[in-house]
């Protein structure tokens, strides 16, 4: 079954406005997360890890204060896209650390698909 | 920064014959290389990983292979079947739970009947 569940799958929203897209953590507690954003036809691209009760860490080139992140819980972290653009659309796919065989590795949500209109 | 390279980004094979797909890094540090597969409008499912400590892995009829001198690592996918068709991408991380893992630019595998 699913380890790592994102919502919603899939939002249309108007250019301006915000969105939240929320990723949860099923099978394990994650004090760290990661959000990742794919544009079609290219590869996963960091954005930033998201810490449990402390704040998130952010790649370069990517603007905190335009895509704010916050781990409330060891299973639930949040990323919300502020004053969203049509650049920003994107598909936005989180990932939690977790055991496979006893071996530590990482799994990744089913993605949500932002569309800004 | 780090850096993963993949080759080939396509790639068709005829339905039953085997597929390799090739990635390089550049953190010699890296001791954990995922391998993922992605299907249209889904997020990557783990497929198959090996760590630094080993050269092969094998999982039925996937195998990946790592070189660590070289810095090269390689999936191989015998018997393919039209269900392989999909992207593929390979990955490395300096490997703990709160290390980043760096994605390889992916590789369109079809396969055709």
């Amino acid at each position: 079954g699913a380890v790592v569940s994102q919502h919603p799958s899939r939002v249309i929203c108007k250019s301006g406005t915000s969105v939240k897209i929320e990723c949860r953590s099923l099978d394990f507690q994650a004090t760290t997360m990661f959000w990742y954003r794919q544009f079609p036809k290219q590869s996963l691209m960091l954005m930033a890890t998201s810490n449990e009760g402390s704040k998130a860490t952010y790649e370069q080139g990517v603007e905190k204060d335009k895509f704010l992140i916050n781990h409330a819980s060891l299973t639930l972290s949040t990323l919300t896209v502020t004053s969203a653009h049509p650049e920003d659309s994107s598909f936005y796919i989180c990932s939690t650390p977790g055991l496979a065989g006893g071996l530590e590795t990482q799994y990744f949500g089913p993605g949500t698909r932002l569309l800004v209109l | 920064g780090e850096n993963v390279e993949q080759h080939p980004s396509t790639l068709s094979v005829q339905e039953g014959d085997s597929a390799v797909i090739k990635c390089t890094y550049s953190d010699s540090a890296s001791n954990y290389f995922p391998w993922y597969k992605q299907e249209l409008g889904k997020g990557p499912q783990l497929i198959i990983d090996i760590r630094s400590n080993v050269g092969e892995k094998k999982d039925q009829r996937i195998a990946v292979t790592l070189n660590k001198t070289a810095k090269h690592f390689s999936l191989h996918i015998t018997e393919t079947q039209p269900e392989d068709s999909a992207v593929y991408f390979c990955a490395a991380s300096r490997y703990s739970s709160a290390s980043k893992i760096i994605f390889g630019s992916g590789t369109r595998l079809s396969i055709r009947p």
